[in-house]
């Protein structure tokens, strides 16, 4: 597609709920990024996956968050138990390659799912 | 690791230029400085990139310091459509984009 996709747009759940959050990256990007931002606050890292896999998951806050990606396109955030603090917009990017430092490489974001725990 | 730090705020005119400050005093010597904005309910929007020498694209101009501890975006004739907070951003971890809080910039008729 000619922009990253993200769905739903919306979602109210209510705390202990299981959500997914898909995103559908552009077409031909290998690297692919969750963030999670809350009100006032810039995005935060969450995890990356290089084709497949998940390169770092180091932002990820805890084991009831998990990410896959099983064949290197659409990507799923899935979130178990949700609590109220989960509660933010969780924005997905993709880019040709992976970030890195020497190199430039631009990120196409996503508008973002906005997810609201009650 | 490239962490930025920004003001918080900012008023500018519009039909004047806006030029945003960024400190980035730990980059490395490879590192590029990123700019994205986003404007309220919307993703980021990437910008401009730079690594030592000045950049202009259509949407704005960076100016990096010598020392590349420091860098200012540029927005030459600000507009309405202008008002967003924008990030400067580096890498930490190598692959990760650090977004700080950014500067909340308020075009004013």
């Amino acid at each position: 597609g000619a922009g990253v996709s993200q769905t739903p747009s919306n979602k109210v759940t209510e705390k202990g709920k299981y959500v997914e959050l898909r995103c559908d990256p552009i077409s031909g990007h290998t690297a692919l990024y969750w963030y999670r931002q809350s009100l006032g606050q810039g995005p935060e890292f969450l995890i990356y996956f290089q084709g497949t896999g998940a390169a770092d998951d180091s932002g990820l806050p805890n084991d009831r968050f998990f990410a896959v990606r099983p064949e290197g396109s659409v990507s799923t955030l899935k979130i178990q138990r949700t609590e109220r603090g989960d509660s933010a917009v969780y924005l997905c990017a993709s880019s040709l390659a992976a970030l890195r430092a020497s190199g430039a490489n631009v990120l196409t974001f996503g508008a973002g799912s906005r997810l609201t725990v009650l | 690791d490239a962490k930025t730090t920004q003001p918080t705020s900012m008023d500018c005119a519009e039909g004047r230029a806006a030029n945003l400050p960024c400190n980035h005093s730990t980059i490395s010597g490879n590192e590029y400085v990123y700019w994205y904005r986003q404007i309220h309910s919307q993703g980021p929007q990437y910008i401009i990139h730079g690594l030592k020498n000045n950049e202009t694209n259509e949407m704005a101009s960076l100016i990096i310091t010598e020392d590349r501890k420091s860098s200012t975006l540029i927005l030459p004739h600000a507009t309405l459509r202008d008002t967003a907070v924008y990030y400067c951003i580096g890498l930490i971890r190598g692959n990760q984009f650090y977004f700080g809080t950014g500067t909340s910039l308020t075009v004013i008729p």
